[in-house]
């Protein structure tokens, strides 16, 4: 049972563009959403998280959308830049307690052409 | 500071063999965290460490796999009779309020 879906699996974006990448889960016990990044050879990195409180969460270029009553929130990447070209997982977590194992989406590796 | 470290970075054994993965986490973390990450895939969660105590193990495949952390900070991973579907990224991240931040992960191949 995959309990969070990621798509695209694979993108490919002009330097300046937008990059969008998509997540739906299925546990509506999950109250933590992060996104991380990861270079080839490295462990992944907290790009951004959010709360189902808010609908939206911006962090310099980066920008998280979440629709609770769809069970979906998506990662917007503004003016891409080549260096930005890396995969990219999205994740969810119950809070309660102090146990935050992380379910991952199978990730999306992102190309952005110069 | 330091980040999490992990080591050996790569890992190469033959089928059968046992290994022994380690975790070094952020000093003061209290949560420590094993993901396993198989090639075109998310980390998925094998065990959760609150202090010395494994407060979750329900995500270890079966008895071959098995971790500890016996001062509340190193954790060694343990898989015992390896087999060729083990051959994975095995990460582990570190927790003080939430926020896991993740080692580069050890590189197993069991041929």
């Amino acid at each position: 049972q995959q309990q969070v879906k990621q798509s695209p699996q694979s993108l490919i974006v002009q330097k300046g563009g937008i990059s969008i990448i998509n997540c739906a889960y299925e546990n509506t016990a999950f109250d933590y959403f992060p996104w991380y990044q990861q270079f080839p050879g490295k462990g992944p990195a907290l790009l951004i998280a959010i709360r189902p409180d808010v609908s939206e969460k911006k962090e310099g270029r980066f920008t998280i959308s979440f629709n609770k009553s769809a069970k979906q929130f998506s990662l917007h990447i503004m003016d891409s830049q080549p260096g930005d070209s890396a995969t990219y997982f999205c994740a969810a977590s119950r809070s309660g307690g102090s146990n935050y194992k992380l379910t991952f989406g199978k990730g999306t590796l992102l190309t952005v052409n110069p | 500071g330091a980040g999490v470290s992990q080591t050996p970075s790569n890992k190469v054994t033959e089928k059968g063999k046992y290994v022994e993965l380690r975790c070094d986490p952020i000093s003061g973390h209290t949560a420590l965290y094993w993901y396993r990450q198989s090639l075109g895939q998310g980390p998925e969660f094998l065990i959760y460490f609150q202090g010395t105590g494994a407060a979750d193990d329900s995500g270890l495949p079966n008895d071959r796999f098995f971790a500890v952390r016996p001062e509340g900070s190193v954790s060694t991973l343990k898989i015992q009779r390896t087999e060729r579907g083990d051959s994975a990224v095995y990460l582990c991240a570190s927790s003080l309020m939430g926020e896991q931040f993740f080692g580069p992960g050890t590189r197993l191949t069991v041929l």
